[in-house]
């Protein structure tokens, strides 16, 4: 089955730019989805369509996909951007969606 | 407001049943798929199964690991989804999400419930 391989882990200072990133094989020719998750509570879409950010989510997140890799930029990271983050594609061949494991966000 | 909200987990013995379920407000939810994700503790998310809207023919599909031991229905007069879970092991223990989706494969899960835990142990 398709596979999506994420850093478990980037640490960024407040005000500056991170990016998490989502490899997987001609992830390009897919749709990415992202999602925050932070503990005890449900995951929240914050980027779709590879591009696209839901009303409700600021500005400061965008997203690319080209290639073998996706990523998720979140720009003037706060606090409060501290989560988990995953990347979600639909893999045709199986027929059902795969998560990539996870890259957790920490705030410095 | 679209809200799902998950209900019924608990402690159960390994080898046991527990059904799970996720019920829906705020939205047509016989025009929507739900799907099934579950987290372990420190663990990722996992997709865990789905079944598709009455016009769809409810067609329901699974994970590998839960094939065979996990069945997911709904009651679209009651707006609601179930997950049927038997021979529960250890490593199902985990919070288990519900999501709606619209069927188009490459549209998001935008809207998840809160979880309901589920806890296998002797």
């Amino acid at each position: 089955s398709y596979v999506l391989t994420q850093p478990p882990s980037v640490s960024v200072a407040p005000g500056k730019t991170a990016w998490i990133t989502c490899g997987g094989r001609n992830i390009g020719s897919k749709t990415v989805h992202w999602f925050q998750k932070k503990p005890g509570q449900a995951p929240v879409l914050v980027i779709f369509y590879d591009t696209d950010r839901p009303s409700g989510i600021p500005e400061r997140f965008s997203g690319s996909n080209s290639g073998n890799t996706a990523t998720l930029t979140i720009s003037r990271v706060e606090a409060g951007d501290e989560a988990d983050y995953y990347c979600q594609v639909w893999d045709s061949d199986s027929d059902h969606p795969v998560f990539g494991g996870g890259t957790k966000l920490t705030v410095l | 407001e679209v809200q799902l909200v998950e209900s019924g987990g608990g402690l159960v013995q390994p080898g046991g049943s527990l059904k799970v379920s996720c019920g829906a407000s705020g939205f047509t939810f016989s025009g929507f798929g739900i799907h099934w994700v579950r987290q372990a503790s420190g663990k990722g998310l996992e997709w865990v199964g789905r079944i598709r809207s009455k016009t769809n023919n409810y067609a329901t599909a699974y994970a590998a690991s839960m094939k065979g031991r996990f069945t997911i229905s709904r009651d679209d007069s009651k707006n609601t989804a179930y997950l049927q879970m038997n021979s529960l092991k250890i490593e199902d223990t985990a919070v288990y999400y519900c999501s709606r989706h619209n069927g188009y494969s490459t549209s998001p899960f935008d809207f998840w419930g809160q979880g309901t835990l589920v806890a296998v142990s002797a």
